[in-house]
């Protein structure tokens, strides 16, 4: 079956960067987009961006323009996301989410930005 | 700044029956938005439930149901169950460089 499985929670300081993971299995890789999506404790859900596996092409929501870069492993069916410059507004819980009627997710990494 | 606006919260009786509604501040929802419905419960990850428009993934319940209506998304659930009791989210595509926004939740209250 397919499955997402992220990489373990973070803890990072003001001005870090953090990057997540999101290991794939049980479809191929390089035939669909991947979302990634954020929620903030007690917060909606938030768009970050998506790639396309195949040629790595990627787009970000404007608000993270600059600062979030998602990247993949075709070798390894992995996504990675990373989001830079890092302040306490970017604590919650991120997610990883095929396209394709966007399922599955990812168990979701919470990131947390503390001095 | 586009904003997808949802109901914050709704109450319904089990076994009644309540629309959820997604409204884009750019204009009225269409087939093009392939709007998209999530299902979230505390300390889970959210689920689709109902993808471009009206189409439902294989665990969807059947008394879910996704349409247009009046220019905005909607998501009907009828005969309505304790475990319906959640958060949910729309979703909207826009393409170019806004490409997806999430709505802002509803919260539904089985009581």
């Amino acid at each position: 079956q397919v499955q997402l499985v992220q990489s373990g929670a973070e803890v990072k300081k003001p001005g870090a960067s953090v990057r997540v993971s999101c290991k794939t299995s049980g479809y191929t890789f390089t035939k669909i987009y991947m979302h990634w999506v954020r929620q903030a404790p007690g917060q909606g859900l938030e768009w970050m961006g998506k790639i396309n596996p195949s040629g790595g092409s990627t787009i970000y929501a404007q608000k993270l323009q600059g600062r979030v870069t998602v990247t993949r492993d075709t070798s390894t069916s992995t996504v990675y996301m990373e989001l830079s410059s890092l302040t306490s507004e970017d604590t919650a819980v991120y997610y990883c989410a095929r396209d394709s009627g966007f399922d599955p997710w990812g168990q979701g990494t919470l990131v947390t930005v503390s001095s | 700044q586009t904003v997808v606006t949802q109901e914050p919260s709704l109450t319904v009786s089990p076994g009644g029956t309540v629309t959820l509604t997604c409204a884009s501040s750019t204009g009225a929802v269409t087939s093009g938005n392939y709007p998209t419905w999530f299902q979230q419960k505390p300390g889970q990850a959210p689920r689709a439930l109902i993808y471009s428009t009206s189409n439902t993934h294989s665990w969807t319940p059947a008394r879910f149901s996704g349409s247009l209506l009046g220019g905005k998304a909607a998501l009907t659930l009828s005969d309505v169950q304790p475990e319906d009791e959640a958060q949910y989210y729309c979703l909207l595509y826009y393409g170019g460089a806004k490409d997806y926004v999430f709505g802002t939740g509803t919260k539904v209250t089985v009581l």
